[in-house]
């Protein structure tokens, strides 16, 4: 059961947008920034937002952060086959003094 | 350019020691706000934060790991050791570190590629 809880799965066709949720508390997302992680089969876990809405260099905006109170969302826009994977958000948890990570969720492209 | 790399033992035993080395290079571990992390996935499940020192060798670990992880680091040689005791089969997983960047944030900015490690008798 992890701390962060997200969606396990969701789907859409290319082209097409998706938002993935994720839920905390004040301990964990209420009160720290957030990042989210792509995981491709085979490949090692790449970030892709920090801070709730930053992107690194090199990430496409395509991929956008937000965050509202204990939640956040991450959205991909104009879906790509290549985003297939599993994606990850993760914080600082106060109250733990430990990282965490949500329980990840698959994105299908149909 | 940041590299992360882990090594160690493929295989280990059920009530064995664990040790594994991140050996990384690009930035420096005595650098105000950096610090190094390990995470690990077991086949088929999520991503699993175990812990963390940084550069004033301040050290943090999973509450239901914590007796039996150990991290250090050899800021010389640019590497992190992780030792994890008593190794269970469920303890079967892909180790990773990340760099993690601190000062008002925490994100895991680059990884290593992974270390499979098995645990079977």
């Amino acid at each position: 059961q992890s701390v962060l809880t997200q969606p396990p799965s969701v789907s859409a066709a290319p082209g097409q947008k998706v938002t993935i949720s994720c839920s905390g508390s004040s301990s964990n997302i209420g009160n720290n920034y957030v990042s989210w992680y792509q995981h491709l089969p085979g490949t090692a876990p790449k970030l892709l937002i920090y801070d709730n809405n930053r992107r690194p260099s090199g990430i496409p905006d395509r991929f956008s952060g937000s965050k509202s109170g204990t939640s956040v969302t991450l959205a991909i826009t104009g879906l790509q086959t290549g985003d297939e994977g599993d994606y990850y958000c993760a914080t600082w948890d106060s109250s733990l003094s430990g990282g965490v990570f949500g329980g990840g969720t698959r994105l299908t492209v149909l | 350019h940041v590299t992360l790399r882990e090594s160690g033992p493929a295989l280990v035993k059920p009530s064995q020691t664990l040790t594994l080395t991140c050996t990384f290079s690009g930035f420096s571990l005595s650098t105000s706000g950096m610090s190094v992390t390990w995470i690990r996935q077991p086949p088929g499940k999520a991503l699993e934060w175990l812990a963390r020192i940084d550069w004033d060798d301040d050290k943090y670990y999973i509450a239901s790991l914590k007796t039996r992880l150990t991290i250090s680091k050899d800021t010389s040689n640019n590497q992190v050791v992780l030792t994890m005791t008593n190794m269970d089969p469920v303890d079967t997983a892909t180790y990773y570190c990340a760099r993690m960047r601190l000062i008002a944030t925490t994100y895991f900015d680059y990884w290593g590629p992974g270390t499979l490690v098995t645990v079977s008798s």
